[in-house]
């Protein structure tokens, strides 16, 4: 069974500056994609970024970035400039292709705060 | 155009009771989820469906829960004989294609069981 692990419980930075997620999964298909999700406050669930597996570039989206290690099945998020708007807890997510498709496997989280 | 809806927003039901909630997706998509999500936590699938099939329901706890989307748009995962531990944060979302592109979500319906 795919899992997917977020070990850092609670992270914390100052606008302006970076802060990177750290995640890891475990799985044993070749064909996947991983996926970053906001949940702010409003618990509201927002995609932020994918990733391919079959991808080598790492994917960007405007300040959030990915190091994507398939070897080492790392996938982290790396937030730059942080905004306050950007405090919420981020759920790294995967899914498998094939038979599986569809089921999102979630990790359990990290709350990110972002201090003025 | 509108993102996915969930109906009710907020539900309190007394044990015992059966409930049903309600989820319409993204105009278009084919895939439609089912997740729970307890607080804290991050979402737990429940089910999947293409069009008007369902795939995959083995997320489903027990078979107190059931799912149906018969004209391959809007869905309703019911819930008969709630007990507490049902109460959780129910989950929609959708996609345009199963697994190789993202999952939209809905607000999510907050169940609570008395």
């Amino acid at each position: 069974a795919q899992t997917v692990t977020q070990s850092q419980p609670e992270m914390s930075v100052q606008e302006a500056e970076t802060v990177t997620l750290s995640c890891t999964y475990d799985t044993s298909e070749s064909d996947y994609y991983l996926f970053w999700y906001k949940q702010p406050p409003s618990r509201q669930m927002i995609l932020v970024i994918r990733q391919e597996a079959y991808k080598q570039q790492n994917a960007t989206e405007n300040r959030f970035s990915v190091n994507f290690q398939k070897a080492a099945k790392s996938f982290s998020l790396k937030i730059s400039d942080s905004q306050l708007g950007d405090a919420a807890m981020y759920f790294c997510a995967y899914v498998a292709g094939g038979t599986s498709y569809g089921k999102l496997t979630f990790g359990q989280g990290t709350i990110l705060t972002v201090h003025p | 155009g509108a993102g996915v809806s969930q109906s009710p927003r907020y539900k309190v039901t007394k044990r015992g009771q059966d409930v049903a909630l309600r989820c319409d997706p993204i105009s278009g998509h084919v895939s439609l989820y089912w997740y729970r999500q307890a607080l804290g936590q991050g979402p737990e699938f429940l089910t999947y469906f293409n069009y008007e099939a369902q795939q995959d329901k083995s997320g489903l706890p027990n078979d107190r829960f059931s799912a149906e989307r018969p004209e391959g748009s809007i869905s309703t995962l019911t819930i008969q004989r709630t007990e507490q531990r049902d109460s959780a944060m129910y989950r929609c979302a959708s996609s345009l294609d199963s697994g190789r592109y993202e999952q939209y979500f809905g607000p999510g319906t907050r169940l609570t069981v008395t």
